[in-house]
């Protein structure tokens, strides 16, 4: 299966703004504003701190913020802190075979 | 409080079942499509299968299908993953997750599978 392609890694430093990519297909990104981000701890379960392209749940911090812009979605943290350091995932729904599918991750490093 | 807990997890042998169980409860349990995600040592998150309110319709990825099978009782807000035929590569955190909208909005803290010899 394929699955998105997000950057092994960003870095930022306190204060700043670093955005992720997540770059799928036709199939999946491009079809559907069915995108979510989720952040991760390490040893911990995800959290979705995205959902349907740019709505944030309930208790996520307004410095997260997301876009589409064809078979591309991207993840913006503003006001980078140093608790935002972890691991951030994107998923999108998928026309294909497997109707889910994730990037692989993107580790982010507040320096 | 909104939680998903999973249970069964464990060591067994190449070629082994395994039957991983969620159990759900502060949220009406019966609304809401249920995933399993698997994330290996060290590794990105997959998705591996989902079952539907009413259990009408399943998927799953394709290294699993045929080998897996997934089963909800809503009577008892739980959801099953019976996992057949385990490989090595099945080796994973096992996470069960709600969905909403087509993301996952509320993700249990997983069960360890380890295939192993």
């Amino acid at each position: 299966q394929s699955g998105l392609t997000q950057p092994a890694s960003v870095s930022g430093s306190p204060g700043q703004s670093i955005t992720i990519s997540c770059t799928g297909t036709s199939s999946d990104i491009g079809a559907y504003n069915f995108v979510s981000w989720y952040q991760q701890y390490p040893g911990k379960a995800p959290k979705v701190m995205i959902s349907e392209v740019r709505n944030r749940p309930s208790g996520v911090s307004d410095r997260f913020s997301g876009s589409k812009s064809g078979n591309t979605a991207s993840l913006t943290i503003s006001g980078l802190q140093p608790e935002d350091e972890a691991d951030y995932y994107c998923s999108s729904y998928t026309s294909t075979r497997t109707p889910w599918v994730f990037g692989g991750g993107t580790k982010l490093t507040v320096l | 409080e909104m939680q998903l807990v999973e249970s069964g997890g464990g060591l067994v042998q190449p070629g082994g079942s395994l039957r991983l169980s969620c159990a759900a409860s502060g949220f009406p349990f019966i609304n809401y499509w249920i995933h399993w995600v698997r994330q290996a040592p060290g590794k990105g998150l997959e998705w591996v299968a989902i079952i539907k309110r009413d259990a009408s319709e399943t998927y799953f990825v394709d290294s699993v299908e045929g080998r897996f099978t997934i089963s909800r009782d809503n009577a008892k807000n739980s959801v099953s993953l019976q996992m057949n035929s385990l490989r090595a590569d099945d080796t994973a955190v096992y996470y069960c997750a709600r969905d909403w909208q087509y993301a996952f909005n509320l993700w249990g803290r997983g069960t360890m599978v380890t295939v192993s010899s």
